[in-house]
């Protein structure tokens, strides 16, 4: 069965540091890997995707993540936060199962950029 | 393009009272899932269909909980009767068929509070 593990409940940065936020999944077949974004009484938007390929991807608002298959993990980056990152993040991981894609979710990272 | 709708925003019952929830999917997509998402928590789906026919609800409590989804378009899930620990956000989300990698698409979500 497939799971998602994100490291730290809460996460706080300096306006302009590096934001890192932690993921490591669990996957019998070679998973699709994806990080969401949440902000307040919103629903989830995606942020990025990893499929196939390079295993760096770029998403939106500056954000990227890596795809480390000896590691099982899928880390998402940042070089330099923006008060408008404040939000919650969300890692999935997705397989096919049974004839369709499961798609099984962290706990989720609360982001705080403190100015 | 419009995004999933999903009605009402927000709902305040009492224990034991029922209540209902619309989800309006992105026209086109076949797979519908509906999501409970408690408060400090990743999202945990509750029910997975795929045009009319459901292909995962192992994670419902169907004492309780039942949804539905007529001629594959709009769904509903209904709660009767509900207890305290059913307060949550209910995410209505969907997806190509097959989803592309498994990327999803959410609506605002349902804020439930049960007193």
């Amino acid at each position: 069965a497939q799971s998602v593990t994100q490291l730290g409940s809460h996460v706080s940065v300096s306006e302009g540091a590096l934001v890192l936020l932690r993921c490591n999944y669990s996957s019998s077949v070679p998973p699709y890997l994806f990080w969401y974004v949440q902000y307040p009484n919103q629903g989830l938007q995606l942020l990025l995707k990893y499929t196939t390929g390079a295993t760096l991807v770029k998403g939106i608002n500056g954000f990227e993540a890596e795809f480390k298959k000896s590691e099982t993990s899928f880390h998402l980056t940042k070089p330099s936060a923006h008060m408008s990152d404040a939000a919650e993040y969300f890692c999935a991981v997705s397989e096919a199962s049974g004839g369709y894609q499961k798609v099984t979710f962290g706990t989720g990272t609360k982001l705080q950029v403190i100015p | 393009e419009a995004g999933v709708a999903q009605s009402p925003r927000y709902k305040i019952i009492e224990k034991r009272q029922s209540v209902a929830f619309w989800c309006n999917p992105i026209s086109g997509h076949a797979t519908l899932y509906w999501y409970q998402q408690i408060l400090g928590q990743g999202p945990k789906l509750l029910i997975q269909f795929q045009n009319n026919g459901v292909v995962d609800d192992s994670q419902l409590p169907k004492d309780r909980f039942s949804a539905e989804r007529l001629k594959g378009v709009d769904s509903t899930l209904k709660i009767q009767p509900a207890k305290l620990e059913d307060s949550a956000v209910y995410l209505c989300a969907s997806s190509l068929d097959p989803p592309r990698h498994g990327e999803l698409f959410f609506g605002e979500g349902s804020r439930l509070t049960v007193l």
